[in-house]
C-alpha cells in the first residue's frame, strides 16, 4: 500500500541543465497536484493534473516549467534551463477525486539544488 | 499577497502542556481549512480540518477552532508530546482558489521539550 512516491529525493543540477521530477500517485488516485516550497516559505500551488489533462497550471511559471501526467506512467514536472532560484523542495500530492477530501496525500518531495 | 499567515515562526512548549498554534487569513471566501504537520525531509501529513459551517473540530489530542469574524483559526494540542515536534502548516481554500487549490501559511516550528 505505497503512498505517493516521488523520485529522486535529491537532485543537483548545474545552471542551464534540465531537471525532471517524477511522481507516482497513490493507487486509485487519478488527480495529481504539484507544490513548491521555497526556503522559509509555505507550499505554493503550481499545477493540477488528471490523466492526460492539465486542469489548472495557474501557479506554474510561464517559461521553462512544464508538467504532464500521461495515461501510463508517473507525472513529470520538467524544469528547463534551471536557475539558482529554482532551488526548492517540490512536493507532489494525489487524491482520488477533485474537490475536498481530507486534504491530499503528499509525497516526501524532491529537493532540487541548482549550483 | 499572503492570504494565509502564521505569524509565529516558532514555538516551544513543555511536554504535557498545551500547544496553541495560530493562523490568520484575509480572504473571506475561504470556507475550508486544514492543518498539516511536517517532519524534516518528509512531505506534509494531514492532521485535521474544519469547514466554515463549524467553529470547532476535535480529533483526539488535536482541536481546531475557527473564528470567522476574526478570520482566525488555531490548533490546540493537549497534552503536547515530544513526537509532536514538527513544522505545522495551516492551509485554506474556497472562493476563487476553488476546492482543490490550497493556500498555505509559512509554517510554525513547534518544539516540545521533554
Amino acid at each position: 500500500n505505497a503512498g505517493v512516491m516521488q523520485n529522486p529525493r535529491h537532485l543537483v543540477r548545474r545552471r542551464g541543465q534540465e531537471a525532471r521530477l517524477r511522481c507516482s500517485p497513490m493507487k486509485g488516485h487519478s488527480h495529481v497536484y504539484w507544490y513548491r516550497q521555497l526556503p522559509e516559505e509555505g507550499l505554493k500551488f503550481m499545477v493540477y493534473l488528471q490523466k492526460e489533462n492539465i486542469i489548472d497550471e495557474s501557479g506554474m511559471p510561464k517559461e521553462r516549467f512544464s508538467a504532464e501526467f500521461p495515461k501510463e506512467g508517473p507525472s513529470i514536472l520538467r524544469i528547463q534551463q534551471v536557475v539558482r532560484g529554482d532551488s526548492a523542495a517540490y512536493f507532489c500530492a494525489s487524491s482520488p477525486a477533485q474537490g475536498r477530501t481530507e486534504g491530499y496525500t503528499f509525497g516526501s518531495g524532491t529537493r532540487l539544488t541548482v549550483v | 499577497d499572503q492570504q494565509v499567515k502564521q505569524n509565529s515562526p516558532s514555538l516551544s512548549v513543555q511536554e504535557g502542556r498545551i500547544s496553541i498554534l495560530n493562523c490568520d487569513y484575509t480572504n473571506s471566501m475561504f470556507d475550508y481549512f486544514l492543518w498539516y504537520k511536517k517532519y524534516p525531509a518528509e512531505g506534509p501529513t494531514f492532521l485535521i480540518s474544519i469547514s466554515s459551517i463549524k467553529d470547532k473540530n476535535e480529533d483526539g489530542r488535536f482541536t481546531v477552532f475557527l473564528n470567522k469574524s476574526a478570520k482566525h483559526l488555531s490548533l490546540h494540542i493537549v497534552p503536547s508530546q515530544p513526537g509532536d515536534s514538527a513544522v505545522y502548516f495551516c492551509a485554506a481554500n474556497g472562493g476563487a482558489s476553488g476546492t482543490y487549490k490550497y493556500i498555505f501559511g509559512t509554517g510554525t516550528r513547534l518544539k516540545v521539550l521533554a
